[in-house]
């Protein structure tokens, strides 16, 4: 499939502990992009990365493509219960593949 | 506000049934999709459409179909539903062509249950 690869797959936290999730593909990519999924919601669109090495920030949130194009991060200082949910990435193009998602759960 | 409506939130269907979720969104988007969505697999794309009566197949497009009448509507249609397709479905408009960097807005989702 034209899926990415994303790990990990869950990740249980104390508030206020970091949190990361990545994302890997096989082949270079043009862009990606990032979602989020609260429980019982539908993803929403968070950023897009474009160019080689690109780093974004919104607020606690840190994004970053790799050099490569290959790999994207995302980062999340100091988590709070809101950020509860899955962070999907996904593949720009005309058909926009997800990978497999990353669950956060937020111990208060 | 831009909105993406699915038709229903939830459905209960038996083996065998031919089964339509459809998909309206009201942004004047070309480009619509059909995912789906299980524990542990993340969003597989089924069909996806550039434009009204273009379809093309996404990674998983066995044992569906989809109709593209009108620019604002895409349908998906499980000809003979089977359990294996009990799943979350999830539509998703994003800006015309050839904007790879848009976005994509996605409805409430449509819980489909096979028995």
């Amino acid at each position: 499939g034209q899926q990415v690869m994303q790990i990990p797959q869950y990740q249980h936290v104390q508030e206020g502990e970091d949190f990361t999730t990545y994302c890997n593909s096989s082949t270079t990519l043009s862009n990606i992009q990032w979602y989020k999924q609260r429980p019982g919601g539908h993803p929403v669109f968070l950023i897009q990365l474009v160019k080689s090495g690109e780093v974004k920030k919104q607020k606690r949130l840190t994004f970053q493509f790799g050099e490569a194009k290959k790999n994207s991060s995302l980062h999340i200082t100091a988590t709070q219960t809101t950020d509860v949910g899955t962070y999907f990435c996904a593949k720009g193009g005309n058909q926009f593949y997800f990978g497999t998602g990353t669950s956060l759960t937020v111990i208060p | 506000d831009v909105k993406v409506t699915q038709s229903s939130r939830y459905l209960v269907k038996r083996t065998g049934e031919k089964v339509f979720l459809e998909c309206v969104q009201d942004m004047d988007h070309e480009n619509m999709f059909w995912y789906r969505q299980d524990p542990g697999l993340g969003l597989r794309l089924i069909y996806f459409s550039y434009d009204v009566k273009m379809k093309e197949k996404g990674d998983i497009p066995e044992g569906y179909s989809v109709s593209r009448e009108k620019k604002e509507r895409f349908s998906l249609i499980l000809e003979s539903a089977s359990t294996n397709q009990t799943s979350m479905y999830l539509c998703a408009s994003s800006r015309p062509r050839p904007a790879n960097t848009g976005e994509l807005f996605f409805g409430e989702g449509s819980r489909l249950t096979v028995l």
